[in-house]
């Protein structure tokens, strides 16, 4: 079946720093990718919508400089969180959907990452 | 109001149990609906579509009412194994965007 996958699994990095995360749908191409933020004991929230070969929409409240989207590819979506901080801290989700599947596609995802900013 | 509201639980509830979630939305343009289920520290994984017509996966049954605007999953002789956050998705539109639920957490007891 579909597959998506993400990397890293687990990083922990130095406050100030910046971690960057991949996700790539391994079968299918996939023109829109979704990136999410789950925190502790809540659902996930959507940040950003990645667009291939166009800027990503940001949901608001979500700093487009801070989380950083490209989407070069039908495959390849990365995620880099800039400067980040102990409250960036969080399991962070992608997914897709085929592009060629119809409405009632489900919609694959990543493994997570799970963020620690120390 | 949130866009796609779930009951709050969590339940805990016996092995052999069935129990029944619900789940409303807001957008009346939303054209398809899924349950996922999320286990502790793991993604999302689909455990069903929910189809107009009701539909069902061995032990567990979805529906689906438009006109209220309300989808439910029923999961029936429950096992441990259900254990696990169940989350409610809606496509809102045409687009590919899923929205969730905040999820229910369901423990089954031995």
């Amino acid at each position: 079946g579909a597959v998506v996958s993400q990397h890293p699994s687990r990083v922990i990095c130095k406050s100030g720093t910046s971690v960057k995360i991949e996700c790539r749908s391994l079968d299918f191409q996939a023109t829109t990718m979704f990136w999410y933020r789950q925190f502790p004991k809540q659902s996930l929230m959507l940040m950003a919508t990645s667009n291939e070969g166009s800027k990503a929409t940001y949901e608001q409240g979500v700093e487009k400089d801070k989380f950083l989207i490209n989407h070069a590819s039908l495959t390849l979506s990365t995620l880099t969180v800039t400067s980040a901080h102990p409250e960036d801290s969080s399991f962070y989700i992608c997914s897709a959907r085929d592009r060629l599947g119809g409405m009632n596609t489900e919609a694959f995802f990543g493994q997570g990452t799970r963020l620690t900013v120390v | 109001r949130k866009e796609v509201e779930q009951d709050p639980g969590p339940f805990n509830v016996p092995e052999g149990a069935t129990v029944a979630f619900n789940c409303t939305y807001s957008n009346s343009a939303s054209q398809s609906f899924f349950w996922y289920r999320q286990d502790c520290r793991k993604e999302p994984k689909l455990l069903m579509s929910v189809y107009s017509s009701g539909n069902e996966d061995g032990r567990f049954t979805a529906q689906l009412n438009r006109a209220s605007q309300y989808i439910s999953l029923l999961i029936r002789d429950s096992k441990l194994s259900d254990s696990a956050t169940y989350l409610c998705v809606v496509n809102g539109d045409y687009g590919q965007n899923f929205v969730f639920g905040p999820g229910t957490r369901l423990s089954v007891l031995p």
